[in-house]
């Protein structure tokens, strides 16, 4: 078990590409989960999946971003025409469900816009 | 809706000092109540929890209690070491476990030698 992986751990980019994010949970973990973190706030819930299936999406989830989990096992997170506003640390954490366990997180995807 | 607040950071003590970080909340039903810990270079790790009102989470010398009177979740640690250098956030969740978790902004803890 070598916990939540995700990569790049750091992206920069000009204003107006594509960008994505990739998270792989702890296997096993049914649940996963996407937050954005900026700078000096905490983590904010973006939208997670349970398996393959996306439940719920924030409402600071625009049309720009789109997140899927094929396959039920590592998730992606994709930001379309990237703007100033996206640079934060998108952080991805994972929990089985059967248990009322921990939620473990990643160490995050630090998205700097240039 | 769902809030929490923490008190304002950054937070300097000497080792062996007494630590006491605030945290209040606002929620809409019967919240959980965590307390994770981010070290320099790490991801989110849960330090400690508490499920129901009066309960008592501790690990590795903090500790918490739930009170749901004054809507609060303080954390305490008697003696804390520089090693305990990090950021802390207070967090709530309304669902079983520890999942879609509304967090607190954070207060960042310096102890020096």
């Amino acid at each position: 078990d070598t916990g939540v992986s995700q990569d790049p751990r750091h992206k920069i980019t000009k204003r107006g590409q594509n960008v994505t994010f990739r998270c792989d949970p702890i296997s096993e973990h049914n649940r996963l989960y996407w937050y954005r973190q900026t700078l000096g706030q905490g983590p904010e819930f973006l939208t997670y999946f349970q398996n393959e299936a996306q439940l719920e999406k924030s409402r600071l989830l625009s049309d720009r971003f789109s997140a899927e989990r094929p396959k039920g096992s590592f998730s992606t997170l994709e930001i379309q025409r990237t703007e100033q506003g996206d640079s934060a640390m998108y952080l991805c954490a994972s929990i089985q469900t059967r248990n009322t366990g921990e939620l473990f997180f990643g160490e995050g995807s630090r998205l700097t816009v240039l | 809706g769902n809030s929490v607040t923490q008190m304002e950071g950054p937070v300097t003590l000497s080792e062996e000092a007494f630590l006491t970080i605030n945290c209040t909340y606002t929620a809409t039903g019967y919240p959980s109540l965590f307390w994770y810990v981010q070290y320099p270079g790490e991801g989110l790790q849960l330090l400690l929890k508490a499920t129901k009102a009066d309960d008592k989470g501790s690990n590795k010398g903090f500790e918490a209690t739930y009170r749901k009177e004054t809507t609060s979740f303080h954390l305490e640690k008697g003696s804390v070491q520089v090693s305990d250098s990090a950021v802390y956030f207070c967090a709530l969740s309304l669902f079983q476990g520890a999942q879609k978790l509304v967090f607190g902004q954070g207060t960042r803890l310096t102890i020096n030698p």
